[in-house]
């Protein structure tokens, strides 16, 4: 069965730093998303995307972030300059026709941990 | 505005009995729900789902939940507890095209 597949596993990172959060969906998946949870809280909505362009963002998803899909495959979150807040775990997502009814498949997500 | 309540933090069970996990919704439409799993140290995976086709809804792994309008519920349940269940379980509603959690319910089954 296809699976989400994110990298890297942990990433440590100094504050201040620009950090690159890779994940790889479903092949024939078209609409991605990515997600974070804050130790101890919710998993929240941070982006969608589709056709190269982000279709929805939250407020968290500040001009610090920034989301591509370079080539057609690999889907990545940029964080510019990361802050201790920004410590959490990072989900990315996929589904097939992005209705509100379609299932997400997630990853296993990627810790990023900011000293 | 969608959001859910998941009404216990923290549910313990012994093994072999009955898991009730509880969730209430707030929607303006009808909504579609979801049950996701976090095992330690891995993903969110897919319990199940309602997309308003019938009430009473089976997943994997022997989980099934009911979806009850004039409540607004939708509780997780199984009928006997495996060591293995023991994860964090998330209720989720759709809102158009991204997923809204709830805090999550961590279950511990105890032998």
């Amino acid at each position: 069965e296809p699976e989400v597949t994110q990298t890297p596993s942990h990433q440590v990172t100094q504050m201040g730093q620009e950090v690159i959060l890779r994940c790889v969906p479903i092949s024939n998946h078209l609409y991605f998303y990515w997600y974070r949870q804050i130790l101890g809280q919710k998993v929240e909505f941070l982006v969608s995307f589709y056709n190269n362009e982000i279709s929805e963002k939250s407020e968290i998803f500040d001009d610090q972030f920034s989301v591509e899909r370079p080539d057609g495959s690999n889907f990545t979150l940029k964080i510019r300059s990361t802050k201790l807040e920004d410590s959490a775990m990072y989900f990315c997502a996929g589904t097939l026709a992005g209705t509100s009814t379609d299932t997400q498949y997630f990853g296993p997500g990627t810790r990023l941990t900011v000293l | 505005a969608q959001s859910v309540t998941q009404l216990d933090s923290h549910v313990s069970v012994s093994e072999g009995t009955p898991v009730l996990l509880r969730c209430n919704y707030s929607s303006s439409y009808s909504p579609s729900l979801f049950w996701y799993v976090q095992h330690p140290n891995k993903g969110l995976q897919l319990l199940l789902k309602y997309t308003s086709a019938a009430t009473l809804v089976k997943g994997i792994n022997g989980f099934e939940a009911e979806f009850k309008k004039s409540e607004t519920s939708f509780h997780l349940t199984k009928p006997s507890a495996h060591m293995s269940d023991a994860a964090e379980y998330f209720c989720v509603v759709s809102d158009s095209r991204n997923l809204i959690f709830g805090k999550g319910t961590k279950l511990s089954v105890k032998p």
